[in-house]
């Protein structure tokens, strides 16, 4: 059972915007300087960090990626769906009460 | 860009200890840290610790406090993991990650993975 919890899944065509969401909690989400991070995961290899500080893209990260926090939950959207794209995502936050990072469960992102 | 190489596959048996080390290509920045990530097969990514190699102060995830121990050391700019008492549930691939940090002597957070390691894998099988 993960702190941060996702949907297991989402899907999308070509094009299409979507969106994934991550909820938390008081002791971490929530905490505005507990920012969140989302990382992709393409099978058998290393997660790549996509989005920090909330909102924020690393250098390289297409400006299709973009995140959002609001309260406890935060967001990850995609626009213009590409089938590079299918891979699995997951959100990240510092827990306050654990003293420690928490991951959601992760999201299995399918391109139709 | 620094690099991070990752030592090699490990098989042990349950009871036993592993030590996995993260060698960094060039001098991580007094701004990061390096957090130990782990994810078994078929499952999410989860965090066992950092620590911050200008400290050497570790910091560990609550369900592995007691059984992990993170060191560094800076003439070699290398990390390691050490993990005892294994059992099969411990079973996966072990990644490192550079990892900037924030707070203080009071108490350290991390927030930011932005340079990862290929992965160790640990197999634990008696």
């Amino acid at each position: 059972q993960s702190v941060l919890t996702q949907p297991p899944s989402a899907s999308g065509t070509p094009g299409q915007r979507v969106t994934i969401s991550c909820s938390g909690s008081g002791s971490n989400i929530a905490v505005p300087s507990n920012t969140v991070q989302w990382y992709q995961q393409v099978p058998g290899t290393a997660p790549k960090l996509l989005i920090y500080f909330d909102d924020q893209r690393p250098s390289g990260v297409p400006d299709r990626f973009s995140g959002s926090k609001s309260g406890a939950s935060a967001s990850l959207a995609i626009s213009g769906l590409q089938s590079a794209d299918e891979a699995y995502y997951y959100c990240a936050a510092w827990d306050d009460s654990l003293n420690g990072r928490v991951f959601g469960g992760g999201t299995k992102l399918t391109v139709l | 860009q620094v690099q991070l190489v990752q030592s090699g596959a490990e098989v042990k048996r349950p009871g036993s200890s592993v030590k996995v080390s993260c060698r960094a290509s060039g001098d991580i920045h007094s701004s990061y840290g390096v957090s130990w990530v782990r994810q078994a097969p078929g499952q999410g990514l989860e965090w066992l610790g950092g620590i911050i190699p200008q400290f050497g102060i570790p910091n560990y995830a609550q369900s592995f406090r007691g059984r992990v121990t993170i060191t560094a050391d800076r003439s070699t700019n290398t990390v390691y993991l050490e993990m005892s008492s294994l059992r099969s549930e411990d079973t996966a691939v072990y990644y490192c990650a550079r990892d900037r940090y924030g707070g203080n002597s009071g108490g350290y957070y991390y927030y930011n993975m932005d340079v990862w390691g290929k992965g160790s894998t640990v197999n634990v099988s008696s």
